[in-house]
């Protein structure tokens, strides 16, 4: 079974903080994927990468970073949080080879700012 | 960026009724997936469809892919109160990486 970790199912962390997510797949997938879930607004794509070192700008990517060292981990990056970042954060892999482009996501990270 | 519509937002059945989620892209897509999510968990993919006009079922879902591949639906029968979640379509333009998710459809079903 392809598994996607996540480093927390929750996080509390204060405005200003730096904050790491970290996501862990052990499917050898190319590409992975870093959403926030918020009521009413559904999955919306923050960053991706294709490769190691390769990274695609999504559709809210202000205030975040990522960082893809090695191609089972894909981190996240808010390098000062505030709190109109509390949100569910869903990490997903998916080869996208073969035709084959579904997306697996990892349990979610629930980040609280305060 | 491009979008993906998905309608209706709820949708509150009673179990054994039957229900239909609806997706409509501005674009052609050339594929669309569709997820469940259920409360408290994360998105599991369900299904993909590619051609234009498929049709595919697993037991009481069907799922459609639109002649001109920018519309999708997903109906299941006879509801069970297991067939609770959200869900979502996701369509993959012609180009590019990136899935665009629709803002998904809460299913509520009650006994």
């Amino acid at each position: 079974d392809v598994k996607v970790t996540q480093s927390s199912r929750y996080l509390v962390k204060r405005t200003g903080e730096k904050v790491f997510l970290e996501c862990v797949q052990d499917m050898d997938h190319e590409n992975m994927f870093w959403y926030r879930q918020d009521p009413g607004l559904g999955l919306r794509l923050i960053y991706f990468s294709y490769d190691v070192k390769m990274k695609e700008k999504g559709d809210i990517p202000e205030g975040y970073s990522v960082s893809r060292e090695k191609k089972e981990r894909f981190s996240l990056i808010l390098e000062s949080a505030s709190t109109n970042q509390t949100s569910m954060y869903l990490c997903a892999s998916s080869p996208m080879v073969d035709n084959n482009y579904e997306q697996y996501f990892g349990p979610g990270t629930r980040l609280t700012v305060t | 960026g491009q979008q993906v519509m998905q309608i209706p937002q709820y949708q509150h059945v009673q179990e054994g009724e039957d229900f239909t989620t609806y997706c409509n892209s501005s674009t052609t897509l050339s594929n669309i997936q569709w997820y469940k999510q259920r409360p408290g968990g994360h998105p599991v993919f369900l299904i993909q469809l590619v051609k234009s006009g498929e049709v595919k079922k697993q037991k009481r879902l069907t799922f459609q892919f639109g002649e001109a591949k920018k519309n999708s639906s997903l109906h299941i029968t006879a509801t069970q109160t297991t067939d609770v979640g959200t869900y979502f379509c996701a369509g993959l333009p012609g180009s590019g990486y990136a899935l665009n998710f629709g803002k998904g459809t809460s299913l509520l079903v009650t006994p």
